[in-house]
């Protein structure tokens, strides 16, 4: 029943290792995003995908990159990381990516540096 | 660019007072504006949204009127719970689809 699905939910590593963040949605939707949640809650768009195609990509270090095999799925593998990318990462879908379309939220991927 | 500004938190109530979170806008169009809640451990829902001047947005008692004239979305609810304690984030859509948020303001309700 879930529409967004991200996993893992909780995410504990090193310094420097490469880790990647899945994410599903079973709503039809053809859009896909990811935010960024720091520490003081607040939230910003990192990436966006339209039918598999990158639409936004914030300035966001290119140790992220994100990835989209079908508009379903859009995963977002992170490269040698940094104490800094401390987060908790959101995965979103809408239709259309229009002004109109709310978009549904995962529940977040707690992403702990040590 | 596009921005939100949210009033600051934490806000503390009474079960059944009321509540207002000022949030107000920046932006070169006429975006859509939303509210979001999010309980704690969990993501983000939309709680609310209005698509244009003098809409209103209404879910499970909260209300918000887009205010062009004064760029403002201001969320409120005449009676709150216990169980409407979590953060509260304004919203806008930004040129390319994307959600702009404001910080966020958490709402702890005691019984």
């Amino acid at each position: 029943d879930t529409a967004v699905s991200q996993t893992p939910k909780y995410l504990v590593t090193q310094m420097g290792n490469d880790k990647s963040i899945k994410c599903e949605q079973n709503l039809g939707h053809d859009t896909m995003y990811w935010y960024k949640q720091d520490s003081k809650k607040f939230l910003k768009i990192m990436f966006s995908y339209n039918n598999k195609e990158l639409i936004i990509n914030e300035t966001v270090p290119n140790r992220f990159s994100p990835k989209s095999p079908d508009k379903a799925h859009l995963n977002l593998h992170i490269n040698s990381l940094e104490l800094g990318d401390s987060a908790v990462y959101f995965c979103a879908s809408s239709q259309g990516g229009g002004e109109n379309q709310p978009q549904h939220f995962g529940d977040g991927t707690r992403l702990s540096i040590l | 660019g596009d921005s939100v500004t949210q009033m600051e938190g934490p806000v503390t109530l009474s079960e059944e007072a009321f509540l207002t979170i000022n949030c107000t806008y920046t932006a070169t169009g006429y975006p859509s504006l939303f509210w979001y809640v999010q309980y704690p451990g969990e993501g983000l829902q939309l709680l609310l949204k209005a698509t244009k001047a003098d809409d209103k947005g209404s879910n499970k008692g909260f209300e918000a009127t887009y205010r062009k004239e004064t760029t403002s979305f201001h969320l409120e609810k005449g009676s709150v719970q216990v169980s409407d304690s979590a953060v509260y984030f304004c919203a806008l859509t930004g040129s390319q689809g994307n959600l702009i948020f404001g910080k966020g303001t958490k709402l702890s309700v005691k019984p």
